[in-house]
């Protein structure tokens, strides 16, 4: 256990569906993010906040919209998701978002398929 | 702009045998580079980094990666391979005298099978 915890793990939602993802950390880090993971490609960064504010949008469709209520958890909503966004999302953490060395601690995922 | 390759898709080695893995990266200013590690369905565990100091690191489950400047290289490796480390290794890098220098750049990753 890495101490980042995901869910659900799995989720298959309709193109017209709203669902949500959840992360929560209690490691006490002040840096979450969320990836996106497809086969054969790298590890997308879509977001990242900061000590609770947003500072990285890697161009993310507006059909994802992060939420991050406070250091530890970390939601992202969907709506009118495509069938290509199905794919493994990780949310990962760290101490700090500035720090050149700091490792991320990374979630299990949740595998979302678009119907 | 930095970025990082894994020229092999995938690495197939004899348990017992050594293991390379190998990673190479281009950043404009130093480099800070990391191993992950990921089993199936599950995220990914960082095994090792590399932020100065001496060129070999050691790392988690008896995991080494040597970083060499000259050949813009952090080969991640193991003198004698588990059937239990058949995973996706990852490497990553980032660059702080880069703009997007905080970002986390991950390599398309290699599928290493150790076989029996």
């Amino acid at each position: 256990e890495t101490g980042v915890t995901q869910t659900p793990r799995h989720l298959v939602m309709g193109m017209t569906n709203k669902k949500s993802l959840k992360c929560e950390q209690h490691l006490g880090h002040n840096a979450m993010y969320w990836y996106k993971q497809s086969a054969k490609k790298p590890l997308e960064l879509m977001f990242v906040y900061n000590f609770k504010e947003q500072t990285e949008n890697n161009s993310v469709p507006s059909r994802f919209s992060p939420e991050c209520p406070n250091s530890s958890h970390l939601f992202l909503h969907l709506h009118t998701l495509q069938p290509e966004d199905s794919a493994l999302y990780l949310c990962a953490s760290s101490l700090s978002y500035a720090g050149a060395g700091t490792e991320a601690f990374f979630g299990q995922g949740t595998r979302l398929t678009v119907v | 702009a930095q970025s990082v390759a894994q020229p092999e898709d995938q690495v197939n080695v004899a348990e017992g045998n050594p293991l390379t893995v190998k990673c190479t990266y281009s950043v404009s200013g130093n480099p800070y580079l990391f191993w992950y590690v990921q089993y199936p369905n599950r995220g990914l565990q960082f095994l090792l980094k590399y932020i100065t100091g001496d060129n070999l690191v050691k790392g988690s489950y008896g995991f080494e990666a040597e970083f060499n400047k000259s050949q813009t290289s952090f080969h991640l490796k193991k003198p004698s391979a588990l059937v239990s480390d058949s995973a996706l290794y990852f490497c990553a890098v980032r660059d702080l005298s880069s703009g997007s220098a905080r970002q986390l750049t991950f390599g398309s990753g290699t599928q290493l099978t150790v076989l029996p």
